[in-house]
Formats: C-alpha cells, sequence, structure tokens
C-alpha cells in the first residue's frame, strides 16, 4: 500500500522569503503522479502543482516549484517570494497511473504555513 | 465556466438520522470521488465511481453509500449517522489519464455535524 508523509505538521515563514515543504512517500509503483494542493482558510482545495513520475524535470508553476528525488521517494515544494496569500494547509499526495481511468489519491496529513507579514 | 458544487455548505442533523450530500460537476468527468478531512488524518477516501452504475469503496467506506445515475453527479448517503461521521465532506472528480487528466478538483466541501 502507498503512504505519504509530510514530517512538519506547522511551519512559518516571512513574507518575500523562500520556504520549503517537506513531503515523503512509499510505493512499489514505477508510474505516479505527485501533487500538491493548497487549502485556505476557505476550505477550497486548490492544486497547485503536480509532477509525473516518468519527467526527471521538475515541475514548475510561477512562485512555486518542487525537488522531486524519485530514487529517494521525495517531493517537496518551494515556495519563492512568500506572500499573505499564501497562508493556508498545504497537502502532498500520490496517485498510482495507469492506462484506463485515473486512480485514487493518497494524502498525506498536511502542513499548516504561516506567512508573516 | 464548468466547476464542481456541494449541497448543503452545512448541516446538522442528529444521530440516527438518514443524511444525503450532493455533489454536481459540469466537467463531464468520468471519475468523481468523496472524501473526507479530519484533524490529523488528512483527507481519506470514502467512496468512488468511475462512471455510470459503477460505484467503489474506499478506505473509509462503512456507513456510507454512493450511487451513479448520471455522469454529472454521485451523492453520498449515511444511512444512519452517528457522531463518528463529523466532518468536513469533499467532492472530487477527474478525467482519465491521458495527458493532463488524472488531477481531480475538488467541490468546496460540506461541514456536517452529528449531534
Amino acid at each position: 500500500a502507498q503512504t505519504v508523509t509530510q514530517s512538519q505538521p506547522e511551519m512559518s515563514v516571512q513574507e518575500a522569503e523562500t520556504v520549503t515543504l517537506s513531503c515523503t512517500y512509499d510505493t512499489s509503483e514505477n508510474n505516479y503522479y505527485l501533487f500538491w494542493y493548497k487549502q485556505p482558510p476557505s476550505r477550497q482545495m486548490i492544486l497547485v502543482i503536480r509532477q509525473e513520475a516518468y519527467k526527471q524535470q521538475n515541475a514548475t508553476e510561477n512562485r512555486f516549484s518542487v525537488n522531486f528525488q524519485k530514487a529517494a521517494k521525495s517531493f517537496s515544494l518551494k515556495i519563492s517570494d512568500s506572500q499573505l496569500g499564501d497562508t493556508a494547509m498545504y497537502f502532498c499526495a500520490f496517485m498510482k497511473a495507469y492506462s484506463g481511468n485515473t486512480g485514487k489519491l493518497i494524502f498525506g496529513q498536511g502542513t499548516t504555513l504561516q506567512v508573516k507579514p | 465556466d464548468a466547476e464542481i458544487t456541494q449541497s448543503p455548505r452545512h448541516k446538522i442533523t442528529e444521530t440516527g438520522r438518514q443524511v444525503t450530500l450532493a455533489c454536481h460537476q459540469t466537467w463531464n468527468h468520468n471519475n468523481m470521488f468523496w472524501y473526507r478531512q479530519d484533524l490529523g488524518h488528512g483527507l481519506r477516501l470514502i467512496h468512488y465511481s468511475y462512471g455510470v452504475q459503477d460505484t467503489n469503496k474506499g478506505e473509509v467506506s462503512d456507513g456510507y453509500s454512493v450511487s451513479r445515475s448520471n455522469t454529472e453527479d454521485l451523492p453520498l448517503t449515511l444511512e444512519s449517522a452517528a457522531s463518528s461521521q463529523t466532518s468536513v465532506y469533499f467532492c472530487a472528480s477527474s478525467e482519465g489519464t491521458s495527458g493532463r487528466g488524472g488531477t481531480q478538483y475538488f467541490g468546496p466541501g460540506t461541514r456536517l455535524t452529528v449531534l
């Protein structure tokens, strides 16, 4: 069975600085997807970034980037130039990839990020 | 714009009552999912469906049921609500694994309180 672990329950960062959130996962699969979702106080789950395991290049989306280390089963999220609106809970998630229908998401426990002015 | 909606957004009910939470998506996605979110557990999968008339149990399915009679809707029913089912419930949908597929898009959530 796959598991996802986020070892940092809470983190804080000063506005405009950079912060990295950690995520590790355990799987015997070779093909899979990894995601970071953001959940602000509004409770809405918002996709931040997605990584396909077969791609060696790390995914980036504006100020958000990942460090994907497949051999180490590590998938960290870096937020550059942190903004107050980045304050949220962040979830790392894993999904097996196979032909046909999509697989199920397995979530980590979440990391609460506080951006301080 | 395509979207996924949930209703009601907040619900208070009593132990033993039957409760149905609605989920409606206009993405025309085949795949739909129900999760519950509790402190210390992240999101856990309750049930999921890969198409009309298809339903499958997730990791925490006891006490819940779903039915899929059309592409757009996957209602979640609590047959006899229990206090342990007090939680925030999220519905999600996705297309198949092709191209940019596989990503799940979430509804706004329903906060359910069972007294």
